[in-house]
């Protein structure tokens, strides 16, 4: 099973600002297939990026993914109040499907 | 536009079964993998498994022998029954789908309390 490691544990930020999140995985991820999500409270998941690199249908610029193999990060230039949550790396390549611990964004 | 709708009892007893149905709205299931998640009270999402449009089924490790992933093609509905119940089992759960194994459609998630 990939063990998928995010940190930090909690980010809190202005708004206007630029938030990095990273995740590590314990065994190279296949064919990069990384997805990070969103996700408020009681909600479903809201997917951002797949592909590591990859905006999904509708996510604006400001968030971008980045990395290869075991090391991962997404970016948030220009933080917006909407952005707070909680986000995931997930990867897709190999069963089980896991996700990582999450980090959570705050905006101050 | 895709939609997915769980539905099942929000309150199954320890040892009992647990049934929940997802409700497909949008498409067919000429394709792609029908999966469920489930997350437990502050934690991170949880893979289940998937029915494939095939038939094909597969199910995390930790479950296997007590799960059943179907799909009922007639009634655009797949669904989760998960046996013999505990506490542990008290999570929200969420029917998907994917293209692949990636995710692109959620349903919005039911709530499921294992609990006397």
């Amino acid at each position: 099973e990939i063990v998928l490691t995010q940190s930090p544990g909690t980010l809190s930020l202005p708004p206007g600002e630029r938030a990095t999140l990273s995740c590590r995985a314990s065994q190279s991820v296949g064919r990069n297939y990384l997805a990070w999500y969103q996700q408020k409270n009681g909600q479903a998941p809201r997917l951002l990026i797949h592909g590591a690199t990859s905006r999904a249908t509708g996510i604006p610029d400001r968030f971008s993914g980045s990395g290869s193999g075991t090391d991962f990060t997404l970016t948030i230039t220009r933080l917006e109040p909407q952005d707070f949550g909680v986000y995931y790396c997930h990867q897709y390549a190999y069963s089980p499907l896991t996700f990582g611990g999450g980090t959570k964004v705050e905006i101050k | 536009q895709v939609l997915l709708q769980e539905s099942g009892p929000r309150l199954v007893k320890p040892s009992e079964t647990l049934s929940l149905t997802c409700t497909v709205s949008g498409d067919s299931f000429s394709s792609g993998y029908w999966s469920w998640f489930r997350q437990p009270p502050g934690k991170g999402p949880e893979w289940i498994g998937y029915v494939h449009f095939s038939g094909d089924t597969k199910y995390d490790a930790s479950l296997e022998g007590r799960v059943t992933i179907s799909l009922d093609t007639s009634k655009h509905q797949f669904s989760l029954n998960l046996r013999f119940v505990t506490a542990a089992d008290t999570a929200l759960y969420f029917c998907t789908r994917g293209g692949g194994w990636l995710v692109d459609v959620w349903g919005k998630g039911t709530t499921v309390i294992v609990s006397a």
